[in-house]
């Protein structure tokens, strides 16, 4: 299993969407796991953090499920700013540095 | 509050050209310091981490090198670059108990590279 996989997309939805995306991990030791955001041709930024079962902030919302080893990523109510790239992002086994997926990139169209 | 600067932003180079790409952090001491690679379509790739001055971690072997002369500086090179260095280069900064700890990754605005 790769360190981090995720669905490369793209998430086509309209507006007012509820849409969510899956990231499967294989660092088992982890204990905390994060969902970056990367607007086209910019730098990645922190969007949330995930330490236990889940975090929500507003319309996302981040679960958790280790028995499976994967994090989802839960949009609502989606908005056209929400179009970009969404990455996962997982200590490695070591924790010296930070693995990033790939990418799951979102399209929010009116 | 803190910032990152690299520079430059973009820039085209030949094959077999150096290549010297900066990084300067404000407002923090004691960073810890990466430079990350993105090529077009792919994820992006670890290439150097320095948790203080002198101490480089090399992730991948390449013909790319870094050096960390200052607390705050972060230096990226090459001695001759190949096709395959073409990508989005990314410097980051995290705090000292940060980074795989609490996610904490601040990134630099990039330097598109593309190399003919």
């Amino acid at each position: 299993r790769k360190e981090v996989e995720q669905d490369p997309g793209p998430f086509n939805v309209p507006e007012g969407a509820t849409v969510a995306f899956n990231c499967t991990y294989s660092n088992s030791a982890s204990q905390s796991f994060f969902w970056y955001r990367q607007d086209c041709r910019k730098e990645p930024k922190l969007l949330m953090s995930v330490y236990s079962s889940g975090n929500e902030d507003g319309r996302f919302t981040a679960q958790l499920n280790r028995a499976s080893q994967y994090i989802s990523l839960l949009i609502r109510d989606s908005k056209l700013s929400d179009s970009a790239t969404y990455l996962c992002v997982v200590p490695n086994t070591g924790f010296q540095k930070l693995v990033f997926g790939t990418g799951t990139r979102l399209l929010v169209s009116p | 509050s803190q910032t990152i600067h690299q520079w430059p932003a973009t820039l085209v180079q030949p094959v077999g050209s150096p290549l010297s790409l900066e990084c300067t952090v404000e407002g923090t001491s004691n960073p810890n310091l990466y430079w990350y690679r993105q090529a077009a379509g792919r994820g992006l790739q670890l290439l150097f981490y320095s948790v203080g001055i002198g101490q480089i971690s090399s992730e991948v072997p390449q013909n790319l090198s870094a050096s960390r002369p200052q607390d705050r500086q972060f230096i990226l090179s090459s001695k001759k670059l190949l096709l395959s260095d073409s990508g989005f280069y990314l410097c980051a900064w995290s705090p000292l108990a940060g980074g795989p700890y609490t996610g904490e990754l601040f990134f630099g605005e990039g330097s598109r590279l593309t190399v003919l």
